[in-house]
């Protein structure tokens, strides 16, 4: 079945890069997403992945997708304080669904002095 | 623009009781979820709609109900409340199908059955 899966927690020194990893199961997703929520908020969409991509930059955060292994990551440059937060990983298993977006548990960042 | 908003925005419940939260999506989106976050779990689905008429089971759906009551609005409703239903729930809307868009996410509802 779909299956999304992440390590729960990762802790980073303020100005490193954080690096969050991903696995998904099913081989016809089409976009991939990394959220981000914040404490007390919703989830934001951070950024998304077609799978025909194998890396997308957008200003400090790279996404890197290798479909062979079914592993997504997200780079976080010059890690903030503001960066701390749950990021969820995401997938969205076909074009025919009425987009029951699959999301893994979240990995908690916090960032150390 | 508001975007998606849910009310009440906590809630404590005895056992046994009944209430509806609410939903409401002013981007004029086709599709709307409910999720329920516990910790270590992510997100699970509980029930969908597609486009407004339309409502579908997800991941979770036991002990609750829908209605999509017009292409806005999408209420999530629990006929007798259960510890097991203590949760956050949020609420998400979508464009077109969730695809490259993703979704938009309410601010939660932070319930507690005592």
């Amino acid at each position: 079945g779909e299956d999304v899966e992440q390590s729960l927690f990762l802790s980073v020194r303020e100005g490193d890069s954080s690096v969050i990893n991903c696995t998904y199961t099913d081989s016809s997703s089409t976009y991939l997403y990394w959220y981000k929520q914040e404490p007390g908020a919703g989830l934001q969409l951070l950024t998304y992945i077609f799978s025909n991509m194998d890396m997308k930059q957008d200003q400090r955060l790279t996404v890197l997708l290798n479909k062979k292994d079914k592993h997504l990551s997200l780079r976080i440059a010059d890690t903030q304080t503001g960066d701390s937060a749950i990021y969820f990983c995401a997938e969205s298993p076909s074009y025919s669904s009425a987009s029951k977006i699959i999301f893994g548990s979240g990995t908690r960042l916090s960032i150390r002095p | 623009n508001a975007g998606v908003t849910q009310t009440p925005k906590f809630q404590v419940l005895k056992t046994g009781q009944s209430m509806t939260l609410q939903c409401a999506q002013d981007m004029n989106h086709n599709s709307m979820y409910w999720y329920r976050q516990d910790p270590g779990m992510g997100l699970r689905l509980i029930y969908y709609s597609a486009s407004e008429g339309t409502t579908d089971k997800g991941e979770v759906p036991n002990g609750y109900n829908v209605s999509r009551l017009n292409k806005r609005e999408f209420s999530l409703r629990l006929e007798s409340a259960a510890p097991s239903q203590t949760s956050v729930y949020f609420c998400a809307s979508s464009e077109r199908g969730g695809l490259n868009y993703g979704y938009t996410f309410g601010s939660g509802t932070r319930l507690t059955v005592v």
